[in-house]
């Protein structure tokens, strides 16, 4: 059970480039969700799915895209990268979007980090 | 809109209990939850506490909640070197689809 894997580890970009962080799941959540970490700002929440087809915006969604075609992948694009995106990004997912009868605990992965230079 | 403020940085002697703090702005939080992350790794679930409850013990670990003060802490008895970690205080409410982070309180440790 691999749990949350994350592509690449690490990644360095120039100024405009386009790139793509994959992640993916192996334990059938319907959530999923993208964070960026900087220090002394913690996470912030760039953007989530509940499900194959639904995504939605978090706090930090601009200059980034996602889409959910499957239950397993959940894709982040950097459209044009700027040196403002660089950060360490974190994919997380959990059973399902919304409470229910459990904590609905996040698993995270293990990280990406990106240079824009 | 929500927020959770903890303290950026906490050091301890090695044998010494860890308190670590964090308050949250969301009234309506559910669910709130104490992440370890280690260098270069993700966060792991360390424990969490239902919104019902004061007070949850696992092991070394002492999770107190005050929904009246919306203040959660976290007390790490007999604090060891391995514990030096990041510790990040998250909340999220019913129905919410979103866990909010605070900015994470790094735990130094003294031999």
């Amino acid at each position: 059970n691999a749990g949350v894997t994350q592509t690449p580890k690490f990644q360095v970009l120039k100024t405009g480039q386009s790139m793509t962080l994959q992640c993916a799941q192996d334990m059938n959540h319907e959530y999923m969700s993208w964070y960026r970490q900087d220090p002394g700002m913690g996470l912030r929440l760039i953007h989530y799915s509940v499900g194959a087809g639904i995504t939605d915006q978090g706090e930090v969604p601009n200059g980034y895209n996602v889409s959910r075609s499957t239950t397993e992948d959940f894709p982040l694009r950097l459209l044009s990268a700027a040196p403002s995106q660089t950060s360490v990004y974190f994919c997380a997912s959990s059973p399902s979007g919304t409470g229910g009868s459990g904590a609905n605990v996040l698993t995270f992965g293990a990280g990406s980090r990106l240079t824009v230079l | 809109g929500e927020d959770v403020e903890q303290s950026l940085f906490l050091s301890v002697r090695e044998g010494d209990s860890s308190v670590i703090n964090c308050t949250y702005t969301d009234s309506s939080s559910t669910y709130l939850y104490w992440y370890k992350q280690e260098p270069g790794a993700g966060l792991q679930l360390l424990t969490y506490i239902f919104s019902n409850m004061d007070m949850k013990q696992d092991q070394r670990l002492t999770v107190l909640l005050n929904k009246k003060d919306k203040h959660l802490s976290l007390r790490i008895a007999d604090t060891q070197t391995g514990d030096s970690a990041i510790y990040f205080c998250a909340e999220r409410n019913t129905g919410g689809f979103k866990t909010i982070f605070g900015a994470g309180t790094r735990l130094f440790v003294k031999a």
